[in-house]
Parts: C-alpha cells; structure tokens; sequence
C-alpha cells in the first residue's frame, strides 16, 4: 500500500514557538488530513485539505497542500501546552477504502 | 451519545482467550473502520465496512482476527487465541463519506494481554 513518511518523529519545544512538521509520499494524493490525538483519546481531525497548492488556516494551525500532491506540511503557531499531543498525516488510498496514516509527530511543550 | 462510542474501554485477558470489542459507530455514518495503534507508534489499518458492500479486511494481521458488523451499524471485532503481541488500543472510527475522508474516531478499547 501507499506509505506517509512524516518527520520529525518527536519535538520538544518552548510555550511560545512555532512548530512545523510534514508528510511526504512517494505515491499522489487527492486528499490530505491532519489528525490530533491527545492521550488516552481517538485521534481528531484538525484540517482538510482537498487541492493541490491549498492553504488553509485552523485558528494557530495552517496545513498546506503540496503542489506535487505528494507532500503536505502542519504548521502551528505560538504553540501553548494543550498543544501536547500526537499529530498524524493522512491521506486516502487510492482505492477508496482506506486511509493511510503517517507514524505520526509527538510534541512536547514546556511551559 | 453523539460519537463514536468504544466498549470495554479497558481489557486484560490471559494468552490464549478470546477478546471481542464493540463499536457503535456514529448514527447515520455508512462507513466504519477498525485501526491498531501498538504503543508509540502509528495507526494500523485492520478492517473497513462501507454500506452493504463486502468489507476490505486486507489490513487484517492474521486468521485469527474478525469483525463483522451487524445492521449496518455496531461492529464487533474479535480476536481468537489471543497472543502477547495483541496488545495495543484498538479504534474505530466511523465516516459518511464513501472515499474515507474525514474519520471520527472512539477513545479505543485498550487490550492487554498477558
């Protein structure tokens, strides 16, 4: 199946900065969604992104569709400690049924 | 409740018994997904239910794992002969759009086995 490679696999930051993280893929996607997932919880969805070159902006968050199709980065700005969590890539199979899921980025704030 | 609700939350079971966890997903939503997510790590792709469709079962590790759901609305997911590298939270997520686009998860069935 088609694989996400999503980086830095864990960061530790200050209350305050900002914080970037990306996903990149060999293979095209239609389709690129960034989850969060604090502890103990589901993930849940933050942003969509539905074409190519889109920007689109959730409060602090902003995600960016790749031009290529085959990347797309997170950006969250001002980073405060509810911040904590896992954030995942995601992006549809081709075929429809499934969605693919990067190893995801753990990030740590300290106040 | 208004999501997806997981049952148990929690389960501790001996090597070699069968677990079954339960999942309700969100009223109305035709699509339902079963994920894996051993510590630390991503989230695995076990099964997905869309309408009356046959289900895509190709993330299934091994014969020992099931699901089935019934109605078009609760899955079970069941694991025979439970092994130690079974251990993991199991989520499901459900979804009302029929290409998997956005998935709304449970908080998970965490599973421990011993």
């Amino acid at each position: 199946g088609q694989q996400l490679n999503q980086s830095p696999q864990s960061m530790f930051i200050q209350e305050g900065e900002d914080v970037s993280m990306n996903c990149t893929s060999s293979s095209i996607f239609n389709t690129w969604l960034w989850y969060k997932q604090d502890p103990g919880e589901g993930p849940v969805l933050l942003i969509a992104l539905y074409k190519a070159g889109e920007l689109t902006s959730n409060g602090r968050l902003t995600a960016q569709f790749g031009i290529t199709r085959k990347d797309s980065f997170l950006n969250i700005s001002a980073s405060i400690p509810s911040d904590v969590g896992i954030y995942f890539c995601a992006a549809p199979q081709t075929s429809g049924s499934r969605l693919t899921f990067g190893e995801g980025t753990q990030l740590t704030v300290n106040p | 409740g208004a999501g997806v609700s997981q049952s148990p939350s929690n389960k501790v079971t001996e090597k070699g018994k069968d677990v079954e966890l339960r999942c309700d997903p969100i009223s109305g939503h035709t699509a339902l997904y079963w994920y894996r997510q051993s510590l630390g790590q991503g989230l695995e792709f076990l099964i997905y239910f869309q309408g009356n469709s046959a289900p895509d079962k190709s993330g299934l590790p091994s014969d020992r794992f099931s699901a089935e759901r019934t109605g078009g609305s609760v899955s079970t997911l069941t694991i025979q002969r439970t092994q130690q590298e079974d251990s993991a939270v199991y989520l499901c997520a459900s979804s009302n759009r029929r290409s998997g686009g956005e998935l709304f998860f449970g908080e998970g069935s965490r599973l421990t086995v011993l």
